[in-house]
């Protein structure tokens, strides 16, 4: 069961760069997240997608960009990679309505130097 | 106004202390309820879901009060394996988006 993957795990990039998240759920759920956790913030939602072709923003959206061109694939793109980009950035996937609950990748360790 | 508001501790018990987390929510309309655990560099993953009567896992007990609008996470005989981070998550009657409490950090001691 491979369920949510994201790659790469570890990314040192420098200010400017642009750089692609990717992930991959094989579950078949109808919604995406991108979240990012800083120390002191808590979890801080990006993104998300409820279907194909659907995105919304969420709660600290600039400097990113998605995509769901495919139900299980939704990448995450900072297009000029910056400092305060830093982070943990978390992947997540939910069956949608409420009672379901929300499953996360791993995580991707992003540093912009 | 945040939607979840937690307190993030440090709660630091001895091994075999009962120790307790709330979680406050604005939202008077939200359906759903969780506790979620984060572990040092990993990501957050399903404790176990709250429900209006109040449901029990093991050691662990979760409770909803609807009236005063919080959730809380009871731990009995508290275990070094326990130490973690417990995030509290609300989801709204739209079930579209999960709001995350920012954790409270437990460390149980030996």
């Amino acid at each position: 069961d491979a369920g949510i993957t994201q790659s790469p795990r570890y990314k040192i990039t420098e200010t400017g760069r642009q750089v692609t998240l990717m992930c991959h759920q094989t579950w078949s759920h109808s919604y995406m997240f991108w979240y990012r956790q800083d120390l002191g913030h808590g979890l801080r939602l990006i993104y998300y997608s409820a279907a194909a072709d659907i995105t919304d923003k969420g709660e600290v959206p600039d400097g990113y960009v998605v995509s769901r061109s495919k139900t299980e694939n939704f990448p995450l793109t900072l297009e000029s990679a910056t400092r305060s980009q830093t982070s943990v950035y978390f992947c997540a996937s939910s069956h949608g309505g409420s009672g379901n609950t929300i499953y996360f990748g791993e995580g991707s360790w992003l540093t912009v130097v | 106004r945040k939607e979840v508001e937690q307190d993030p501790g440090p709660f630091n018990v001895p091994e075999g202390a009962t120790v307790a987390f709330n979680c406050t929510y604005s939202n008077s309309a939200s359906q759903s309820f969780f506790w979620y655990r984060q572990d040092c560099r990993k990501e957050p993953k399903l404790l176990m879901s709250v429900y209006s009567s109040g449901n029990e896992d093991g050691r662990f007990t979760a409770q909803l009060n609807r009236a005063s609008q919080y959730i809380s996470l009871l731990i009995r005989d508290s275990k070094l394996s326990d130490s973690a981070t417990y995030l509290c998550v609300v989801i709204p009657v739209t079930g579209n988006q999960f709001y995350f409490g920012t954790g409270t950090s437990l460390t149980v001691i030996p």
